[in-house]
C-alpha cells in the first residue's frame, strides 16, 4: 500500500548549524502532512504541518516544504541546539477534512543529533 | 502530553493473558487513536474511533479490540496477548482535521 519513507535514518550536526530532514510520499492523493518530534520516553510531539494548496510553511525556527511534483517533504530547523536532538516523523492525511477520519500513514523517522 | 493519560504506562504480562490499555482525554475531541511503535517501522495505527461506540480497523488490527463507551476513554484490549504484541502503544486525539495529539506512551511486554 501507500507509504511514506525518510531518505535519511540519522542526521549528525552542530550546534547553531540548520538542519534538514526529508520524507518521501507515495501517495499523490495525500493532502495534509505532519512533522512531529519525539523525545526518548514520550510521544510525538507536533511541530508543523501543511497542507496541499501550499509549498512553503514557516514556524519558529522551523520551515516545511512541499513539492508536490516529486512528492517530497522537507523539515528544515535553523540554529539547530542540543534540545532538538530527538527522532523526527513525517506523517501523512489522505483527505483530511473529508472522510478519512484524521488518519495518518507515519514515516519510519530521521534521528536527529546536535553535537555542542 | 496535557488533556491525554495512558494507564498504565508500563506492564510485563505473560503469552496468553488478557491485557486492556486505557486511553482517557479531557479535551472532548471527537477522534481517538491507538497506535503501535516498534523499531524500524514507526508508528502503525491499531484502531480508531470517530465518536462514541463507532470504531473502526487501522492497519495492523489483528488481535486488538477496542471500546468506547463515552467520549473521554478509548480502551486497547488484547483479548490473549502474544510475544509479538510485545511494544510501545500511544493512543492520540484529534478533530480530523487539525494534527492530532499523542498520549506518551504505555510500554508492554509479553513473555
Amino acid at each position: 500500500g501507500e507509504s511514506v519513507g525518510l531518505h535519511l535514518p540519522t542526521l549528525s550536526v552542530q550546534e547553531g548549524d540548520n538542519s534538514i530532514i526529508n520524507c518521501a510520499y507515495s501517495n499523490s492523493a495525500s493532502d495534509y502532512f505532519i512533522w512531529y518530534k519525539q523525545e526518548s520516553g514520550k510521544g510525538p510531539q507536533f511541530i508543523i504541518d501543511i497542507r496541499s494548496n501550499m509549498d512553503k510553511r514557516q514556524g519558529q525556527r522551523v520551515t516545511v516544504l512541499l513539492n508536490k511534483t516529486v512528492k517530497h517533504l522537507s523539515l528544515q530547523i535553523a540554529a539547530t541546539q542540543p534540545g532538538d536532538s530527538a527522532v523526527y516523523f513525517c506523517a501523512e492525511n489522505l483527505n483530511a477534512g473529508g472522510t478519512s477520519y484524521g488518519k495518518l500513514t507515519f514515516g519510519q523517522g530521521t534521528i536527529l543529533t546536535v553535537h555542542p | 502530553d496535557a488533556g491525554i493519560t495512558q494507564s498504565p504506562r508500563h506492564k510485563v504480562t505473560e503469552t496468553g493473558t488478557p491485557v486492556t490499555l486505557r486511553c482517557h482525554q479531557t479535551e472532548n475531541h471527537r477522534y481517538m487513536y491507538w497506535y503501535r511503535q516498534d523499531p524500524g517501522h514507526g508508528l502503525r495505527l491499531i484502531h480508531y474511533s470517530y465518536g462514541v461506540k463507532d470504531t473502526d480497523k487501522g492497519e495492523v488490527s489483528d488481535g486488538y479490540s477496542v471500546s468506547r463507551s463515552k467520549t473521554e476513554d478509548f480502551l486497547l484490549t488484547l483479548e490473549s496477548a502474544t510475544s509479538s504484541q510485545t511494544s510501545v502503544y500511544f493512543c492520540a486525539i484529534g478533530s480530523g482535521n487539525q494534527p492530532q495529539h499523542f498520549g506518551d506512551g504505555t510500554r508492554l511486554s509479553i513473555l
